[in-house]
């Protein structure tokens, strides 16, 4: 299996432009979870979903980020307008359903520069 | 209540020597604690991980120490190499909260060769 796939690896934009990051999870997962990596919060959960339902988006940081899941292979965060506060990396990441808690496997993550 | 406490912030070891991380948390309900690997220019990726009902836990050269009374699990690896190099990160989750990982702020190791 090729893992996580996360497109862009890398994206530079500048503030007040839109950012849509994409993601293929690995085939057969059950889970997929966004999270944003900075060295000042750490690895923060932003969302996740089941069965390409929302389960949590507790983590959102505000109105600006909007996530969906149209079909078992393929998700989006997007952020509008961007800020250079969203400046970070951010992880996708999926899981098999099996046990309490999952397993999860990372993608390896697109790395977003807003100037 | 739903932080995990990770230490030290950095950590540098000689080869061979033995690397100990350290994790506390508060929430008692937690039931699932994985340490994570991760590589510069790399997404974590699980190491390890153990659950409440064992104090122990061994893979290879890497082990978790897990004390239930004092809230605290930690993550040895032993015989370091300069390959262990990498940032590691404890987490926890409590199944019946969903699939919420709560994540500590991370250890970067340093093995010298």
């Amino acid at each position: 299996d090729a893992g996580v796939i996360q497109s862009p690896r890398h994206e530079v934009t500048e503030m007040g432009q839109e950012v849509t990051l994409r993601c293929k999870p690995i085939s057969g997962h059950d889970y997929l979870f966004w999270y944003r990596q900075t060295m000042m919060r750490g690895l923060e959960l932003l969302i996740y979903f089941n069965n390409n339902v929302p389960i949590d988006d507790s983590g959102m940081p505000e109105d600006r980020f909007s996530a969906k899941m149209p079909n078992a292979s393929f998700s989006t965060l997007k952020i509008q307008p961007s800020e250079p506060r969203d400046s970070a990396v951010y992880f996708c990441a999926s899981s098999p359903k099996r046990g309490l808690s999952y397993e999860q496997y990372f993608g390896p993550g697109t790395r977003l520069t807003v100037t | 209540q739903q932080q995990v406490k990770q230490s030290p912030q950095s950590l540098i070891v000689q080869k061979g020597g033995i690397s100990i991380i350290n994790c506390a948390y508060e929430n008692t309900a937690f039931d699932y604690f994985p340490w994570y690997q991760q590589f510069p220019g790399k997404g974590p990726a699980l190491l390890i991980a153990i659950r409440p009902d064992v104090s122990e836990k061994k893979e290879g050269r890497f082990t978790i120490s897990f004390n239930k009374s004092a809230k605290q699990f930690s993550l040895h690896i032993m015989d370091s190499q300069p390959g262990d190099s990498a940032t590691y990160f404890c987490a926890a989750n409590d199944h019946n909260y969903g699939q919420n990982f709560v994540f500590g702020p991370g250890t970067r190791l340093s093995v010298l060769p």
